[in-house]
């Protein structure tokens, strides 16, 4: 069956605690992103990634980082985290090399709450 | 800086009439542009891309307008139903496919 999917899917943690979450996809896809999801804000672009040992910012990659070593593993990691990183995140995938003519996948979502 | 918008009230409809969905975008000219459907709690799901130079798509019971011109996209769901309750996304592709926009979501409601 073809998934995607996002380990853990609640979190609480302190303050500054590094931590990763993990997405994983068995589809073969090239192109993976993080996106996080506030009300009112709606689906915010954290990182994307082409292609293997590739990645590039989206619109809110501060206080994030990415890595891509392998094709289906694709880690968010936080350093230090902050309360004002509490929110919803997804990671999706597509098919192609690019986004373009391609469906996003989307993982499940993990609740991410820093206090 | 690129905008994008959606209907931000919520779209109460009753069942068997046709929901229109509004999505304008600003400083931009996408080559795609995508819908898709997010249930609470849940991650989006794709429902239809339109290329720049295509007027108009259809899957089943959705359609959707891209207007290059107006930068506007609408998005149709004809004869629905309750189910097709959920919160609708629009979202435009750019930089070389890499990047994504999504707009707010326009939460639909189908009364029986």
């Amino acid at each position: 069956e073809a998934q995607v999917t996002q380990n853990p899917r609640y979190l609480i943690t302190v303050t500054g605690k590094k931590l990763t979450v993990t997405c994983s996809q068995n589809m073969n896809h090239e192109y993976m992103s993080w996106y996080r999801q506030d009300p009112g804000l709606g689906l915010r672009q954290i990182y994307y990634s082409m292609n293997v040992e590739v990645t590039d910012k989206g619109d809110v990659p501060e206080g994030y980082k990415v890595s891509r070593k392998e094709k289906r593993n694709f880690p968010l990691i936080l350093e230090s985290p902050s309360p004002n990183q509490t929110s919803l995140y997804f990671c999706a995938t597509s098919r192609g090399g690019t986004g373009y003519n391609y469906e996003q996948y989307f993982g499940p979502g993990t609740r991410l709450t820093v206090t | 800086s690129q905008k994008i918008e959606q209907n931000s009230e919520a779209l109460n409809i009753q069942e068997g009439k046709t929901a229109t969905l509004t999505c304008n975008y600003t400083n931009y000219s996408p080559a795609y542009l995508q819908w898709y459907r997010q249930d609470p709690g849940r991650g989006p799901v794709f429902l239809l891309l339109i290329r720049e130079n295509e007027k108009e798509k259809r899957k089943e019971r959705l359609k959707v307008t891209f207007d290059t011109t107006l930068k506007q996209s609408l998005f149709h769901i004809t004869a629905s139903q309750p189910a097709d309750s959920a919160t609708y996304l629009c979202a435009l592709i750019y930089n070389q496919g890499g990047k994504l926009i999504f707009g707010q979501g326009t939460e639909l409601s189908v009364k029986p």
